[in-house]
């Protein structure tokens, strides 16, 4: 079964330091990844995502993630932190066998202080 | 670019009525999803279409029926709400396998 799982709930750091968001998944095969974000009363909005080929792939508003197969993980990465980086973050994955379905984790809450 | 509406932006019903979501996307896409958002989690899959007329469920089907009569329209019906359904509900669209899916700016459900 395919699974996304982000452990961290909520992440606070202060404004100029550096982010990093973990999320890992299960999947069998070759996967596909992306990151979304959503601020506070807003919908999702696309940062970035891996299909295939180079693993560390940049996005948008400066975020950058890696694709590490050997530990099944796709981390979020930024710096420096802004406090308009305040938000939730989702992980998606999806698979590589046709289906357009994808599998959200959780999400994890960042809070960025000034 | 393009944009995803969705209509009523807030639904307030009954417990037991049958409730409707509308979903319009101006992008051309040829998928279209359903998501139901609950207070602080993740986002669950209820039903998707990639096509006019197809329909696919997800992993949160029971309870709610789905239409795809035209590709730019998707609606979403809560066949009978429940007090626990209170929740946002997200359409989203793309193209189709692996590409990025674009979200609209949800529905907020309330059952009394």
């Amino acid at each position: 079964a395919q699974s996304v799982d982000q452990p961290d709930a909520h992440v606070t750091l202060s404004e100029g330091a550096s982010l990093e968001l973990r999320c890992s998944y299960s999947y069998s095969a070759a996967p596909y990844l992306f990151w979304y974000v959503q601020y506070p009363g807003q919908s999702l909005q696309f940062l970035l995502k891996y299909i295939t080929g180079d693993t560390v792939v940049k996005g948008t508003k400066g975020f950058e993630a890696e694709f590490r197969k050997s530990n099944s993980s796709f981390n979020l990465k930024k710096s420096p932190a802004h406090w308009s980086d305040s938000a939730k973050y989702f992980c998606a994955l999806g698979n590589q066998g046709g289906s357009a379905k994808l599998i959200f984790g959780e999400g994890t809450k960042l809070t960025v202080s000034s | 670019g393009g944009i995803i509406t969705q209509t009523p932006k807030f639904l307030i019903g009954q417990e037991g009525q049958k409730l409707t979501l509308k979903c319009q996307q101006n992008f051309n896409h040829d998928t279209m999803y359903w998501y139901r958002q609950d207070s602080g989690k993740g986002l669950r899959l209820i039903y998707y279409s990639i096509t006019e007329n197809d329909l696919q469920k997800g992993d949160l089907s029971e309870g709610y029926d789905a239409s795809r009569e035209k590709k730019s329209s998707f609606s979403l019906t809560v066949t009978s709400a429940q007090k626990n359904e209170m929740a946002v509900f997200l359409c989203a669209s793309n193209t189709g396998y692996q590409d990025t899916q674009y979200f609209g700016p949800g529905t907020r459900l309330l059952v009394l």
